[in-house]
């Protein structure tokens, strides 16, 4: 079964500076996708960023960055020029690919982040 | 509508209560997944639909919950006989065929507290 780790429950930055949150996966699949979702308050999952495993290249959207590490099964995001609105719950989450019988999300157990004004 | 939609958004029970948590998926998405998520933690699978038919209900705590997606479309979560340990936001999502993949839907989930 996969398993995904984040070991950072809360962190927090200063408005307009960079942080990382970090994010381990254990899996024996060698294809399978990997996200960073975001839950404000309202409890809506919002996907920030998703990244294919047969891609080297590391995925960007905007602000937001990943450092995929395949070998290392390590996954963490990276937001830059950080805003308030960027403060809510961020789960980094697994699915396997080519799963006929539906692909369900496996999530880690979230990162709380505070962006400081 | 033009995202997920869950009703009600809060559903408080009394332990011993039935209740029926709903889910309106986006038109025309043939997946459709239920989550768990207990305060503080990341979301558990619950169950998995594809059109009607239920392929997966191995995230299924107990023979107390129960889903269905008689038509294809709205899906009811139900859970018998309520516990004080089913306090949980249940969220659920959907996407287009083929998910695995294209982005998970999700709505904003149904926060359940059991007394």
């Amino acid at each position: 079964a996969q398993t995904v780790t984040q070991s950072q429950p809360e962190m927090s930055v200063q408005e307009a500076e960079t942080v990382t949150l970090s994010c381990t996966y254990d899996t024996s699949e060698s294809d399978y996708y990997l996200f960073w979702y975001k839950q404000p308050p309202s409890r809506q999952m919002i996907l920030v960023i998703r990244q294919e495993a047969y891609k080297q290249q590391n995925a960007t959207e905007n602000r937001f960055s990943v450092n995929f590490q395949k070998a290392a099964k390590s996954f963490s995001l990276k937001i830059s020029d950080s805003q308030l609105g960027d403060a809510a719950m961020y789960f980094c989450a697994y699915r396997r690919a080519y799963e006929t019988s539906g692909s369900r999300l496996t999530f880690g157990e979230g990162t709380q982040l505070t962006v400081n004004p | 509508g033009a995202g997920v939609s869950q009703s009600p958004r809060y559903k408080v029970a009394k332990r011993g209560q039935d209740v029926a948590l709903r889910c309106d998926p986006i038109s025309g998405h043939v997946s459709l997944f239920w989550y768990q998520q207990a305060l503080g933690q990341g979301p558990e699978f619950l169950t998995y639909f594809q059109n009607e038919a239920q392929l997966d209900k191995s995230g299924l705590p107990s023979d107390r919950f129960f889903a269905e997606r008689p038509e294809g479309s709205v899906s009811t979560l139900k859970i018998q006989r309520t516990q004080q340990e089913d306090s949980a936001v249940y969220l659920c999502a959907s996407g287009p065929e083929g998910s695995y993949n294209s982005p998970l839907h999700f709505g904003n989930g149904t926060r359940l507290t059991v007394t």
